[in-house]
């Protein structure tokens, strides 16, 4: 079945160390997403690439950093200057390719979310 | 960016009662899209509105986009304990940029 897969579901870190979460899709998808989801903030986005080799910031990239080599992965770095990094991380992928149809835009599809804890 | 401001964020109903979700913006969207995420989940894609005035029916879900494509509702009926989340609305912004942009999400608690 095709997918999007984070892992780990849990990650514990201490403050002051950088650490990477993984996304990997097999969905052929071109657009992929990081977001993080705090309580009563909704979603807010990190970072998002549309095509290999690239990528943008997004509302909250500060203290994040991103790589996007392969179609089929984008992990997210949250490093040791991003000040309240204990979150709920949600990576996305979707189509791409902006209005797919006349209107339409591709919708997200979510991995089951990576929740980071910094002490 | 593109914003959407999306009320109430909390609302607790009986089971069976009809629960309503509204997102507005302050410009003309191209279109709306709709997520749920259960709580301890991820958020799923729901349905997508794109012309003005649409309206759309899943079971006891209705999505409605308004006539100026400014706003969107998300209407349940006669909810039941397994309506129980949090229901977003998102919105791309314009041109080739590929930023969907969430709403606060409105968690919605049934009383059994």
């Amino acid at each position: 079945d095709g997918g999007i897969t984070q892992s780990p579901k849990y990650l514990f870190r201490k403050e002051g160390q950088n650490v990477t979460l993984s996304c990997e899709q097999n969905l052929n998808h071109d657009a992929m997403y990081w977001y993080r989801q705090d309580p009563g903030q909704g979603l807010r986005l990190i970072y998002y690439s549309q095509i290999v080799n690239d990528f943008q910031k997004g509302d909250i990239a500060e203290g994040y950093s991103v790589s996007r080599e392969k179609k089929e992965s984008f992990p997210l770095t949250v490093t040791s200057a991003q000040k309240n990094p204990t979150a709920f991380y949600l990576c996305a992928s979707s189509i791409g390719l902006g209005m797919v149809f006349g209107g339409d835009n591709s919708p997200l599809h979510f991995g089951n979310g990576t929740r980071l804890t910094v002490t | 960016g593109q914003q959407v401001m999306q009320i109430p964020q909390y609302q607790h109903v009986q089971e069976g009662e009809d629960f309503t979700t509204y997102c507005n913006s302050s410009t003309t969207l191209s279109n709306i899209q709709w997520y749920k995420q259960r709580p301890g989940g991820h958020p799923v894609f729901l349905i997508q509105l794109v012309k003005s005035g649409e309206v759309k029916k899943q079971k006891r879900l209705t999505f409605q986009f308004g006539e100026a494509k400014k706003n969107s509702s998300l209407h349940i009926t006669a909810t039941q304990t397994t309506d129980v989340g949090t229901y977003f609305c998102a919105v791309y912004s314009g041109g080739s940029n590929y930023k969907l942009t969430f709403g606060k999400g409105t968690l919605l608690t049934v009383n059994p």
